[in-house]
């Protein structure tokens, strides 16, 4: 069974550094697109970034230069690394597997306020 | 970047009822397009991959069409379990942007 279990949220500063991570299981994350999806609090869905099979990575604009997604393959782990945080990143950030966004964690919330 | 529009943005329907909602893409994404449903507080779920293939274990109520710039989703008898927000993506180039989505509620 597929799962994906996401961790590291929680509230920072702004300008602040946070690592989310994302643990697979049922699959391994080097035989998947992987990507991370943000909600707002009360908006609509936003796709944030993704990783392919052979290492490329894409971003949304409004992270760019800011976000960095990684996996580690040995641990069967994706991370997201967000770095400069504004109050506009606050949101539940999921992880999805598949290029289709087959599967997705429960979200992981990150709220960014002084 | 390719931009993503839905309509309506909200309706409400009555159980029973056949729903169709519609997604447009600013430019031709062939048939890279998916479509969620997601429900108050929890993640959203894969309904419709490839415009029209039905994700395993989701009933055959929902139907996907389209190719090109112009997409729809169809409920054919909406169930009390219906009621949801419904989201649009395109992956036929990054970024993957969502449409806005529709929320269907209870008239």
């Amino acid at each position: 069974e597929v799962q994906l279990v996401e961790s590291g949220g929680g509230l920072i500063q702004p300008g602040g550094s946070l690592r989310l991570s994302c643990a697979a299981s049922g699959f391994t994350v080097s035989s998947k697109y992987m990507s991370w999806v943000r909600q707002a609090p009360g908006k609509g869905l936003e796709w944030v970034s993704i990783i392919y099979t052979g290492g490329s990575t894409y971003y949304a604009d409004s992270v760019k230069g800011r976000f960095t997604i990684s996996r580690d393959n040995s641990k069967n782990m994706l991370y997201l690394q967000m770095n400069s945080l504004r109050a506009e990143d606050t949101a539940v950030y999921y992880c999805a597997a598949g290029i289709q966004l087959d599967y997705w964690g429960q979200g992981i919330l990150v709220t960014v306020s002084s | 970047d390719i931009q993503m529009t839905q309509s309506p943005s909200s309706l409400s329907a009555s159980a029973g009822d056949r729903v169709t909602i519609t997604c447009r893409a600013s430019q031709g994404i062939s048939n890279y397009l998916a479509w969620f449903q997601q429900k108050p507080g929890k993640a959203p779920k894969s309904l419709i991959y490839a415009a029209s293939s039905l994700q395993s274990g989701v009933p055959s109520k929902f139907s996907g069409s389209g190719s090109g710039t112009d997409f729809t989703l169809t409920i054919s008898s909406l169930q009390p379990e219906d009621f949801a927000t419904y989201y649009c993506q395109q992956y036929y180039s990054p970024p993957f942007t969502f449409g806005p989505g529709t929320k269907v509620d209870i008239k």
